[in-house]
């Protein structure tokens, strides 16, 4: 029940096109969902994340999806870039800095062809 | 600013030695998060402390881990002895206290070598 299962393992997208990468949870007490992005020889780092109360969230070209009925929530990145070439890991926790650990999906490694 | 800290960046060793892991977390963050990241199991967390204190060793594969955190800037995940399976990038991850969001922050990792 502590599981974040993500889809899919590996995603090629060319210059300008939609990534979309997929998370399924199963703790319903979970009510924090974060994105981390990492770069090839750095750690993982925030990017985006959304609480249930919402069912979407945009920061610029990243957007997450929530659908809180499904236990399923979704990254996608507009215009995608060479840039964004990196590992996301969806991850799950309880709200609140005190409440432990997140728990991370097996991450997705993106490619953005030129 | 300066960041999580973590040292060395590179080690290698040999089978049956012992490897000693160090972190610096971010001043004023009271979480210290060791995660070990592999191809096949992607990030998992060994272990974290709250204020100094160890919450959950669940994740920590075997006797051979030992994690401390004498004091609030500075922690060490050993392995003793280390084993090829072991060969894996360390994360160490620290957490403000108060936080109104679980944002952790990542060091740059210790890649590790076990021949």
């Amino acid at each position: 029940q502590q599981q974040v299962k993500q889809s899919p393992q590996s995603l090629i997208v060319q210059k300008g096109g939609i990534s979309i990468i997929n998370c399924a949870y199963e703790n319903t007490a979970f009510d924090y969902f974060p994105w981390y992005q990492q770069f090839p020889g750095k750690g993982p780092a925030l990017l985006i994340a959304i609480r249930p109360d919402v069912s979407e969230k945009k920061e610029g070209r990243f957007t997450i999806s929530f659908n809180k009925s499904a236990k399923q929530f979704s990254l996608h990145i507009m215009d995608s870039q060479p840039g964004d070439s990196a590992t996301y890991f969806c991850a799950a926790s309880l709200y609140g800095g005190s409440q432990g650990n997140l728990i991370f999906g097996k991450g997705t490694k993106l490619s953005v062809k030129p | 600013d300066a960041g999580v800290i973590q040292s060395p960046r590179h080690e290698v060793t040999e089978m049956g030695q012992e490897v000693t892991l160090r972190c610096k977390p971010i001043s004023g963050h009271n979480s210290l998060f060791w995660y070990r990241q592999t191809m096949m199991r992607g990030l998992e967390l060994l272990i974290y402390f709250n204020n100094n204190v160890p919450i959950d060793d669940s994740g920590m594969p075997e006797d051979r881990f030992s994690a401390k955190m004498p004091n609030a800037s500075f922690s060490t995940l050993k392995i003793q002895p280390s084993e090829p399976r072991d060969s894996a990038v360390y994360f160490c991850a620290s957490r403000r206290a108060g936080s109104s969001y679980n944002e952790q922050f990542f060091g740059p990792g210790t890649r590790l070598t076990v021949l």
